[in-house]
């Protein structure tokens, strides 16, 4: 079975411009989250999808970030325009429906804004 | 705020030593607490689940505990192994996952 993916990797991008990070879950995870964590901190929780609807997007740092999971499969993450202090390493994980702490994660896109 | 904390930020150990790592929490209201793995440019690992009903969970080398009342857990690793070199994330569970900053662990041979 194939685990979480994300892509790209590594995104380096300039202040002012939109990246967009994407994330494949587990085949069958209704569950969807996005994680980041930035140089020195604590990674810290961003959003929650169940299926295809935000269940909690308390952690969300402002507008300029937006994420979507249309049709409850994958997920993308756009930051736009991007700021200096949005760099750091982006995670997404996945878990079954009934088991939403049973979380796994990718391997993270390492975003860097100069 | 659940804040998590975990002591010490980084560890040095030769091989075959036992270890235990610390973890704190400030709100006792949890539903688990998880410890994890990282290594470098990859994901998060599980390797152990605490339910707040339990007090500790063995895997292997590995044991960890939670005392749910002080808000508290360790992650003890015995015989350590240069493989076991990596960064040790404790996170709680309440709705989300609440990481702490992580241990950083380096075993020599």
């Amino acid at each position: 079975e194939a685990g979480v993916t994300q892509f790209p990797s590594h995104s380096v991008i300039e202040k002012g411009q939109t990246v967009t990070l994407r994330c494949d879950p587990i085949s069958g995870h209704d569950n969807l989250y996005w994680y980041r964590r930035v140089m020195g901190k604590e990674i810290k929780f961003l959003l929650h999808f169940v299926k295809e609807s935000k269940q909690d997007e308390s952690g969300m740092p402002n507008n300029r970030f937006l994420a979507e999971r249309t049709g409850g499969t994958y997920s993308t993450l756009k930051v736009q325009p991007a700021e200096l202090e949005d760099s750091g390493v982006y995670f997404c994980a996945s878990s079954p429906w009934s088991r939403s702490y049973e979380q796994y994660f990718g391997p993270g896109t390492r975003l860097t804004v100069t | 705020k659940q804040e998590v904390t975990q002591i010490p930020a980084a560890l040095s150990v030769p091989e075959g030593e036992n270890l235990v790592l610390n973890c704190s929490f400030t709100d006792s209201a949890i539903y688990n607490l998880q410890w994890f793995r990282q290594d470098p440019g990859k994901g998060l690992t599980s390797l152990l689940l605490i339910q707040s009903s339990q007090r500790e969970q063995t895997s292997g080398r590995l044991n960890a505990s939670l005392d749910k009342s002080s808000g508290r857990s360790t992650l003890y690793i015995a015989a350590s192994q240069p493989g076991d070199s990596a960064t040790y994330l404790c996170a709680v569970y309440v709705y989300a996952l609440n990481f702490g900053k992580g241990t950083s662990l380096l075993v020599t041979p």
